[in-house]
């Protein structure tokens, strides 16, 4: 079935910082594919997203580019702030399967640092 | 516009009791969803609406009941509840199933089961 590796964290940050968040996907069909960010206490809101190859999803600074031929979907950010701490979910949608329930990465927590 | 609601915000209960999490939106979406975050585990969807009278199973949907009457709420029902069940709980909607849709989430049920 489909599925989303993501990095694992903890991945701590000085402020300005480079981000990189690695992602990579299984799926079946031609899936859309997103970044989800959670800040602390808070639910899960849409960061960006892309729906076909070479597309690049972009906001608030971030950017991730839907690569076919490597199966990922890698986040990053070239300065970081301490505003940007949360915990990131990349998740894919398989437009093949029909009806198309969201399937998410475990989730890495980014702490920034003054 | 509240977008997506739940409540409540936290609830303990007892292994054997049977509860209800409320979730409602005002965004006429046909598309809802119920998934649970557990830590290290990501989203796992529970089960999953797409429109009134409609519902269908996702990923954990055992010891979890469903219906939806109307398009606006989408209750999740636990018939007896388990220490297993101890998580948060999201409510999503789209408006549609469509993979390129975004998904908002609710802020969250975290539930404890003693």
């Amino acid at each position: 079935g489909d599925s989303v590796t993501q990095m694992e964290g903890p991945v701590t940050l000085s402020e300005e910082a480079f981000l990189t968040i690695n992602c990579t996907y299984t799926a079946t069909g031609y899936p859309s594919l997103f970044w989800y960010v959670q800040y602390p206490g808070e639910g899960l809101q849409l960061l960006l997203k892309a729906t076909k190859a070479d597309d690049k999803g972009s906001n608030k600074g971030f950017e991730a580019t839907y690569r076919k031929e490597t199966t990922s979907f890698h986040l990053e950010k070239g300065s970081v702030q301490v505003s940007d701490s949360a915990v990131y979910f990349c998740a894919l949608s398989d437009r093949n399967s029909g009806n198309t329930p969201l399937v998410f990465g475990k989730g890495t927590r980014l702490s920034v640092i003054a | 516009n509240a977008g997506v609601t739940q409540t409540p915000k936290f609830q303990v209960l007892k292994t054997g009791q049977s509860m209800t999490l409320q979730c409602a939106q005002d965004m006429n979406h046909e598309y809802m969803s119920w998934y649970r975050q557990d830590p290290g585990m990501g989203l796992r969807l529970i089960h999953y609406s797409v429109g009134a009278g409609i519902t269908d199973q996702g990923e954990v949907p055992n010891g979890y009941n469903v219906s939806r009457s109307t398009t606006e709420d989408f209750p999740l029902r636990l018939l007896s509840a388990a220490p297993s069940q101890t998580s948060v709980y999201f409510c999503a909607s789209s408006l549609t199933g469509r993979s390129s849709y975004e998904q908002y989430f609710g802020p969250g049920t975290r539930l404890t089961v003693t």
